[in-house]
């Protein structure tokens, strides 16, 4: 079993709907929690991050955090043909700079 | 402010030979990270060093690979007598401190394909 497991995809979607990105994991140790961008041929770019357990916003990005089922997700709302990209999973334990990912998930969002 | 910069983009090589891929990272930033991205996988991690020491080398092959992050100059990924199954893409991130992973800036890659 992968430590963080991610559904690759491919996920496509209309112009305007709500997109939900799910990563599951295995270690309780992982505190921080992050989700990235990645355009084809592209690094990854920091999409939003959440310590712990919890909710974060940030305009049309949600991130939520359970984990007492391990479970982290990633919702997009009124979803863009820009939002086309591949969205990374990441985690880490505390203080501890390396980072697993999720092996990601292909969205397109078609107009 | 530039961004995390590597070159080059793209490297081919043969097998048997070696690959050079060079990481400057964003200016104040001393501590730098490198991964490896498989087709149709996440990153992987495989190095993190700050200015002249390796601080965990826990993700790098044993054998092939070294890397190095002088006090002058960028960081360098080396890989000797390179074989098809190191054909990935190469990325470096930099950060200011260590502690924050979400503080990692990635840069562009670097595409090895070996023939």
């Amino acid at each position: 079993q992968k430590e963080v497991e991610q559904d690759p995809g491919p996920l496509s979607v209309p112009e305007g709907a709500i997109v939900s990105l799910n990563c599951t994991y295995s270690n309780s140790a992982f505190q921080y929690f992050m989700w990235y961008r990645q355009y084809s041929r592209k690094g990854p770019e920091l999409l939003m991050y959440t310590y712990s357990s919890g909710n974060k916003e940030d305009g049309r990005f949600t991130a939520q955090v359970d984990k007492s089922s391990k479970y982290i997700s990633l919702f997009i709302r009124d979803s863009q043909p820009s939002d086309s990209a591949t969205y990374l999973c990441a985690m880490t334990e505390y203080n501890n700079n390396d980072m697993r990912f999720g092996a990601g998930t292909r969205l397109t969002v078609k107009p | 402010n530039a961004g995390v910069m590597q070159n080059p983009r793209h490297l081919v090589r043969r097998r048997g030979q070696e690959a050079r891929l060079r990481c400057s990272p964003m200016k104040g930033h001393s501590h730098v990270y490198w991964y490896r991205q498989l087709p149709e996988e996440g990153l992987k991690f495989m190095v993190y060093l700050q200015k002249e020491n390796i601080i965990d080398e826990s993700g790098m092959p044993k054998e092939r690979f070294s890397a190095e992050f002088p006090k002058e100059g960028p960081s360098i990924l080396r890989i000797q007598q390179v074989v098809r199954g190191d054909s990935a893409a190469y990325f470096c991130a930099s950060s200011e401190a260590s502690g924050r992973p979400y503080e990692q800036y990635f840069g562009p890659g670097t595409r090895l394909t070996v023939t």
